[in-house]
C-alpha cells in the first residue's frame, strides 16, 4: 500500500523568504499523480500545485514550485517571496493511476512571521 | 472554475437526530465525488467514494447505515448522518472528480461543514 510521510509537523518563515516543506512517499508504482494541497483557517482545502509523475519537469505555479525527485520518492514543495496568505495547513497526497483516491501525508502547519 | 459548495457550512443537532450534508460541483459534472472526515488538527480521513448512479463505496471500518451516501446527479452528493451521536461531531469536507477534461485526476474540495452533536 501507498503512504505518503511529512516529517515537519511545523514549519516557519520569515515575510518575503523562501522555505520548503517536505514530503516523500512509498509506492511500486510507476504511474502516478502528486499533490500539494493547502488548508488555511477557513479549512477550505485548496490545490497548489500538481505533478504527473511521468514529466521530468518539475511543477511550477508562480511563488510555488516543487522538487519532485522519482528515484528517492520525494516531492518537495517550495514556496519563494512567502506572503502572510501563506500560512495554513499544507498535505502533500498521492493518487495512483489505477484509482482515484487520494492518499494525504499528515500535513504541515506553516506560520508566516511579519 | 472548479467549484465545489457545501450545505450547510455548520450544524448543530441533538442526539438521535439526523442531519444531511449537501456536496454540488457548481461549474462542472463529476461521476465521482468522496467524502472525508477531519479532525482536529489532523489530515483529512476519507469515508467513502460516491459515484453517480451506483451504491457508495466505504472505507474499512465506516459504517454505512450510519453515514448514508446518495449520488443522484452528476452535480450532487448528499451524505446523511442518521442517529447522530457526539462521538458523530467532526468536520466533514466533500470533494469532486470532474468528468474529462484536462484536471479529471484532480479533486477540488467544499469548503466543509461544521458538524456539532449535543
Amino acid at each position: 500500500a501507498q503512504t505518503v510521510t511529512q516529517s515537519q509537523p511545523e514549519m516557519s518563515v520569515q515575510e518575503a523568504e523562501t522555505v520548503t516543506l517536505s514530503c516523500t512517499y512509498d509506492t511500486s508504482e510507476s504511474d502516478y499523480y502528486l499533490f500539494w494541497y493547502k488548508q488555511p483557517p477557513s479549512r477550505q482545502m485548496i490545490l497548489v500545485i500538481r505533478q504527473e509523475a511521468y514529466k521530468q519537469q518539475n511543477a511550477t505555479e508562480n511563488r510555488f514550485s516543487v522538487n519532485f525527485q522519482k528515484a528517492a520518492k520525494s516531492f518537495s514543495l517550495k514556496i519563494s517571496d512567502s506572503q502572510l496568505g501563506d500560512a495554513a495547513m499544507y498535505f502533500c497526497a498521492y493518487r495512483s493511476y489505477n484509482t482515484d483516491k487520494l492518499i494525504f501525508g499528515t500535513g504541515t502547519r506553516l506560520q508566516v512571521f511579519p | 472554475g472548479a467549484v465545489v459548495s457545501q450545505h450547510p457550512s455548520w450544524v448543530i443537532c441533538k442526539s438521535g437526530t439526523s442531519v444531511k450534508i449537501e456536496c454540488r460541483s457548481l461549474d462542472f459534472q463529476a461521476t465521482t465525488m468522496f467524502w472525508y472526515r477531519q479532525f482536529p488538527k489532523q489530515s483529512l480521513m476519507l469515508m467513502a467514494t460516491s459515484n453517480e448512479g451506483s451504491k457508495a463505496t466505504y472505507e474499512q471500518g465506516v459504517e454505512k447505515d450510519k453515514f448514508l451516501i446518495n449520488h443522484a446527479s452528476l452535480t450532487l452528493s448528499t451524505l446523511t448522518v442518521t442517529s447522530a451521536h457526539p462521538e458523530d461531531s467532526s468536520f466533514y469536507i466533500c470533494s469532486a472528480l470532474p468528468l474529462g477534461g484536462v484536471t479529471q485526476e484532480t479533486q477540488y474540495f467544499g469548503p466543509g461543514t461544521r458538524l456539532l452533536v449535543l
